[in-house]
Parts: C-alpha cells; structure tokens; sequence
C-alpha cells in the first residue's frame, strides 16, 4: 500500500523568513497530493494540492512542487508569518480510488 | 451548510464499553472518510465509503466497524473499546475533485 513520508517534524523560522517541507510516497500510480493545515484544536484544512499531470502550483505567497521521478513533493511558504503557524500534513492518493493517506505531519512555529 | 457534523465532540469509555460515533454530511458528497489523530502519528484511514451501501478498509481498520447509513451518514462503531483507541478520530467527506472536509473532531478516552 501506499506509505507517506513527510520531513521535518519540527520546524522553526522567523516571520519573513522561507519554510520547506518535504514528503516522499511509495505507490507511483499516486495522482493527487494535497497539502493541509491544522492549526491548535482545530480540524486539517486543505491549502493547496497538486495533480501528477502538473510539476508546479502556486497561491500567493504557498507554492507546492512535484517530482514524479524521484515520488517526492514540496510546500512551499514564503514570507512566512506568525498565523502560519500550524501543523502542516502532506497526503497522497491511492490509485483510482478517493482515499488519501497522510504523513506524520511538520509542526511549523512562526518566531515574530 | 453546517458541512460535516460529527458526535459526540467528547467521550470517556471503560475498557469493554462500546460505543458509536455519529456522522453526517450535508454538501452531497459520495465519499466519507473515518481517520483517527494521534501524537506523532498523523491522520490514518480506520474506514473510506465511496458511496451508499459500500466501505473498505484503511490503515488500521482493526478494533472498529462502519456503517454508511444512507448518502449523509457514516458512523463509526468500537464493539469492545481498548486503552490503544485513546484518539481524536475525524469524519470526512470529499467533494468530486477529492478534496477533503472534515467534521471538528472527537475526543475518545478508553480507561
């Protein structure tokens, strides 16, 4: 089955600065990767996703990069600020069918 | 709209107890989605139903039982609750372009 590996865990920038995070994925038939946001007691909201067929996308200062060679995608944050803050999650779909699976999440603390 | 509503928002279980957690959905959504939460861990598919009368297994779907009720609902039953299903566990749906919209969790002690 499909395995979602997301990096880093934790992660701590100063507001203005860049934020990357990371995710690999096992199963290549994989065709759509979403990116969500969760901030404190609140539920994960989609921010941004990409289908295989594109290699970029971006929404202002959120951009999100795919390699379907090396099965890996990136979120992209720049300018970042303190309502940035959050924990981020990565996921991929399985083949043909609606399910997602989602990385351990990036704990994102945005310092003013 | 109220989106995707899930009960109870809390719950306190003994070991053995078992209990149901209520879904519904009001945007029309074929797809509904069982995922539970836990440090560290991330979100992992318990159960997925792509449409009326259908599940399928997720991640780790051991210890639970689904049932999509009609096109709005999908509960989330724990027959014999266990200490190891301590978790907040989210309701989604998914619209046709596959994005996900969850409920506002809930809350699941098992002493």
């Amino acid at each position: 089955g499909e395995n979602v590996e997301q990096h880093p865990s934790t992660l701590s920038v100063q507001e203005g600065d860049s934020a990357v995070i990371k995710c690999t994925y096992s199963d290549s038939a994989s065709n759509y990767f979403p990116w969500y946001k969760q901030e404190l007691g609140k539920r994960p909201q989609l921010i941004i996703d990409i289908r295989s067929n594109v290699g970029e996308k971006k929404d202002q200062r959120i951009a999100v990069t795919l390699n379907k060679t090396a099965k890996h995608f990136s979120l992209h944050i720049t300018e970042t600020q303190p309502e940035d803050s959050a924990v981020y999650f990565c996921a991929a779909s399985l083949y043909n069918t609606d399910k997602l699976i989602f990385g351990t999440g990036t704990r994102l603390q945005v310092f003013p | 709209n109220a989106g995707v509503t899930q009960t109870p928002k809390f719950q306190v279980l003994k070991t053995g107890q078992s209990m149901t957690l209520q879904c519904a959905q009001d945007m029309n959504h074929n797809s509904m989605y069982w995922y539970r939460q836990d440090p560290g861990m991330g979100l992992r598919l318990i159960y997925y139903s792509a449409s009326e009368g259908t599940t399928d297994k997720g991640e780790v779907p051991n210890g639970y039982n689904v049932s999509r009720l009609n096109k709005r609902e999908f509960s989330l039953r724990l027959e014999s609750a266990a200490p190891s299903q301590t978790s907040v566990y989210f309701c989604a749906s998914s619209d046709p372009r596959g994005e996900l919209f969850f409920g506002e969790g809930s809350r699941l002690t098992v002493l």
